[in-house]
């Protein structure tokens, strides 16, 4: 897969206010999914986007996918302590390797 | 289901030791795939299969070797440990050969120590 670049590397919040995070790639992306890994566990996936300019909610979650396809967000209303973790966009190509951004982490402060 | 299962969930091994990471999923997934995961360094792949009898490298595939004789299990061997593969380290499968239509499904992870 692509090379992509996640912003921020961390973030924290108080309990209750939003939370985003950022994907970028340099290139096109095919598709781009995003993950959670809870501390101490291992990655969850969450959703895949493929459409130029998709959008996907799941609750409070909102994903975007960029018009360009060079960038996805995640964003989360209204925090909550259960919403801590690292989230993880991937980006995949035809070759079937898997590429993780490095990560947002974010914590929660009730 | 049981899922992605992982064995052992905890080792530690001398320098130039060698050992076998197993990796198991009951799902009938055609793609199995190995991750270490580093502080900072996200998930890098280490080696993938798309199916039994097949395998192929990845970003960071030195010090390590795969094989897929059956479509459940895919196991990770350490040839000759070094500090440097200090991590942890997860299995991954998904059902169809291309990635891009479903999901990873992540085992619990193998915590690694190199003394």
């Amino acid at each position: 897969g692509q090379q992509v670049m996640q912003i921020p590397q961390y973030q924290h919040v108080q309990e209750g206010e939003d939370f985003t995070t950022y994907c970028n790639s340099s290139t096109t992306l095919s598709n781009i999914q995003w993950y959670k890994q809870r501390p101490g566990g291992h990655p969850v996936f969450l959703i895949q986007l493929v459409k130029s300019g998709e959008v996907k909610k799941q609750k409070r979650l909102t994903f975007q996918f960029g018009e360009a396809k060079k960038n996805s967000s995640l964003h989360i209303t209204a925090t909550q302590t259960t919403d801590v973790g690292t989230y993880f966009c991937v980006s995949g190509g035809s070759n079937y390797k898997l590429t993780f951004g490095k990560g947002t982490l974010l914590t929660v402060n009730p | 289901n049981a899922g992605v299962t992982q064995t052992p969930k905890f080792q530690v091994l001398k320098t130039g030791q060698s050992m076998t990471l197993q990796c198991a999923q009951d799902m009938n997934h055609e793609y199995m795939s190995w991750y270490r995961q580093d502080p900072g360094m996200g998930l890098r792949l280490i080696h993938y299969s798309v199916g039994a009898g097949i395998t192929d490298q990845g970003e960071v595939p030195n010090g390590y070797n795969v094989s897929r004789s059956t479509t459940e299990d895919f196991p990770l061997r350490l040839l000759s440990a070094a500090p440097s593969q200090t991590s942890v380290y997860f299995c991954a499968s998904s059902y169809r050969l291309g990635w891009w239509n479903n999901e990873q499904f992540f085992g619990p992870g193998t915590r690694l120590t190199v003394l």
